[in-house]
């Protein structure tokens, strides 16, 4: 079946500190990649997204890049803000083998942000 | 602004009560889900309903049962509730069932069961 691994938290960073979150995932076809992130009291807003090997997803400076070779979707952000407190989820939609329609979450990650 | 909308936002209910879970979504998408959110497990599929009359089982579907009324609406029914279904509950859509169009999510509905 369909998973996805990412780093738990909570990670605490500095304001302008450079954040990676890691993400891995297992996949019977070929899956489309998402970041998603979830405000407090809020609902899931799509971060970004890649379709194929070695697309670039980025959106608000996040960037991630689909690497089939490892299996990976890092998120990554050059100098993070105190807004960017949150977390952040990786998921992934794949049908192959006639699965449920539906997206495949890792855990979340927590991430803070201190001034 | 358009959106997936999602009532009640708060609910508390006894074990054995039931309930409806409300959402309706107004961007035309064809298919709609059912996710429940538990501390450290991430999102968890409950139903799916990938085009106006048809659903289906998700990952976790024991103890709820949904209906899809229109392509605009999708609820989900509690028949006897019980103190492990309580959760956040989200209500997403999306456009097809394309892998790479994203779901878009409401804000939640938070449940406790006592």
């Amino acid at each position: 079946g369909n998973s996805v691994t990412q780093m738990e938290g909570p990670v605490t960073l500095s304001e302008e500190a450079f954040l990676t979150i890691n993400c891995t995932y297992t996949a019977t076809g070929y899956p489309s990649l998402f970041w998603y992130v979830q405000y407090p009291g809020e609902g899931l807003q799509l971060l970004l997204k890649a379709t194929k090997a070695d697309d670039k997803g980025s959106n608000k400076g996040f960037e991630a890049t689909y690497r089939k070779e490892t299996t990976s979707f890092h998120l990554e952000k050059g100098s993070v803000q105190v807004s960017d407190s949150a977390v952040y989820f990786c998921a992934l939609s794949d049908r192959a083998g006639g699965g449920a329609d539906g997206l495949t979450f890792g855990k979340g990650t927590h991430l803070i942000i201190q001034p | 602004n358009a959106g997936v909308t999602q009532t009640p936002k708060f609910q508390v209910l006894k074990t054995g009560q039931s309930m409806t879970l409300q959402c309706a979504q107004d961007m035309n998408h064809n298919s709609m889900y059912w996710y429940r959110q538990d501390p450290g497990m991430g999102l968890r599929l409950i139903y799916y309903s990938a085009s106006e009359g048809t659903t289906d089982k998700g990952e976790v579907p024991n103890g709820y049962n949904v209906s899809r009324l229109n392509k605009r609406e999708f609820s989900l029914r509690l028949e006897s509730a019980a103190p492990s279904q309580t959760s956040v509950y989200f209500c997403a859509s999306r456009a097809g069932r394309e892998t790479g169009q994203p779901q878009h999510f409401g804000d939640g509905t938070r449940l406790s069961i006592l």
